[in-house]
């Protein structure tokens, strides 16, 4: 699949556990986007990387862990997450940190029990 | 920081009609203005863009217009059809040198009725 793909696409998982959400781009894009997006409400920006570099964390929670090896791919480590981070987790990519015309992948669908 | 308003939160419209999305940014600095439209279980798409330097944009059925003197931008979708039915957000950043991003609306959830 080209663009933006996310896996897996639908998880639960237990408050103790550990699990990671993966993306990837296929874009050539330099700058990638970890959004959240629950219900009635606007989607949240988490974490932004540009060039594997971190340059905005928007106050999340540390049991959120991104991680970006390489400018194609993005990580967001979970662990001891609560029930009320049950969400549409989306990725994004966009040519660069300046130029902001994202475009996402299909989203991963997380429900804590 | 910037916060962009959106509304009416919920629309229905007959086929063939036309709707009307509208949204409010704060910071004035904002010059880069996207659509994205969300189907059910899906991604949201890029539908339709506008820049500060221009005041309305059309793409076929789809217009877009600013007004950066009232700080608003609005969607309109003409001569509708069922497969329009989708959440629709709008979003305000900065695009150029700095550390903006984009903020989105809560998002506008159009039902064409057939």
């Amino acid at each position: 699949e080209t663009g933006v793909t996310q896996t897996p696409r639908h998880l639960v998982m237990g408050m103790t556990n550990k699990k990671s959400l993966k993306c990837e781009q296929h874009l050539g894009h330099n700058a990638m986007y970890w959004y959240k997006q629950s219900a009635k409400k606007p989607l949240e920006l988490m974490f932004v990387y540009s060039l594997e570099e971190r340059v905005e964390n928007n106050s999340v929670p540390s049991r959120f862990s991104p991680e970006c090896p390489n400018s194609s791919h993005l990580f967001l480590h979970l662990h001891t997450l609560q029930p009320e981070d049950s969400a549409l987790y989306l990725c994004a990519s966009s040519p660069s940190r300046t130029d902001i015309e994202a475009f996402f992948g299909q989203g991963t669908r997380l429900t804590v029990v | 920081g910037e916060n962009v308003e959106q509304h009416p939160s919920t629309l229905s419209v007959q086929e063939g009609d036309s709707a009307v999305i509208k949204c409010t940014y704060s910071d004035s600095a904002s010059n880069y203005f996207p659509w994205y439209k969300q189907e059910l279980g899906k991604r949201p798409q890029l539908i339709i863009d506008i820049r500060s330097n221009v005041g309305e944009k059309k793409d076929q059925r789809i217009a877009v217009t600013l007004n950066k003197t009232a700080k608003h931008f609005s969607l309109h979708i003409t001569e509708t059809q069922p497969e329009d039915s989708a959440v629709y957000f709008c979003a305000a950043g900065y695009s150029g040198a700095g550390s903006y991003q984009l903020t989105f609306g809560k998002g506008t959830k159009l039902s064409v009725i057939p």
